[in-house]
């Protein structure tokens, strides 16, 4: 069945380190992906999308491509701030409007 | 626009009581989703609604826990009575879901953390 899969946390990086999350999943048809960010005590917000394959999603120095060859949707920052610190999610976007949420990727960046 | 909004943000209850979590979507928005997130399970889809009709309540826990949306700009989930395990942060979100589009791109509220003793 559909599924999204993505690395597990925590993640814990020093400031103006690489930041790499991997997102692989499985779906039938033309899904839409997307990241969701969830900062502490707040909702989730969407950070970033791609609707079609080897569409490249960007948003506050964050970027990721879908890349339907390797099912994948692999988030990547190329240095994190002490603010990035947050929960991250893999959101896959069937095409009846369905949504699957990965479990989701705790990132805490120290100083 | 506010934004999805929701209230109370904090509701600490004894079991047994019932509680109502309240929703406001973002005006113009055609869907309607309740979510609870806790550490053991994440986060879990319990009811959406389209057009203020409930679509799929397959994730409702158990019948102690009931969603209604009078109109497009109102939506309340009930939890009667009330049980420790229902402690979680309740999240509402809204979209504009359009037939046959993959993109539905959710709008969440800040979430109603809700503590049973």
């Amino acid at each position: 069945g559909d599924s999204v899969t993505q690395m597990e946390g925590p993640v814990t990086l020093s400031e103006e380190a690489f930041l790499t999350i991997n997102c692989t999943y499985t779906a039938t048809g033309y899904p839409s992906l997307f990241w969701y960010v969830q900062y502490p005590g707040e909702g989730l917000q969407l950070l970033l999308k791609a609707t079609k394959a080897d569409d490249k999603g960007s948003n506050k120095g964050f970027e990721a491509t879908y890349r339907k060859e390797t099912t994948s949707f692999h988030l990547e920052k190329g240095s994190v701030q002490v603010s990035d610190s947050a929960v991250y999610f893999c959101v896959l976007s069937l095409n009846t409007g369905k949504l699957i949420f990965g479990q989701g990727t705790t990132l805490q960046v120290k100083p | 626009d506010a934004g999805v909004i929701q209230s109370p943000r904090h509701e600490v209850t004894e079991m047994g009581q019932e509680v109502t979590l309240r929703c406001k979507p973002i005006s113009g928005h055609n869907s309607l989703f309740w979510y609870r997130q806790t550490m053991m399970r994440g986060l879990e889809l319990l009811i959406y609604f389209n057009n203020n009709v409930p679509i799929d309540d397959s994730g409702m826990p158990e019948d102690r826990f009931s969603a209604k949306m009078p109109n497009a700009s109102f939506s309340t989930l009930k939890i009667q009575p009330s049980e420790p395990r229902d402690s979680a942060v309740y999240f509402c979100a809204s979209s504009l879901l359009a037939g046959g589009s993959g993109a539905n791109v959710l709008t969440f509220g800040a979430g109603s953390r809700l503590t049973v003793l």
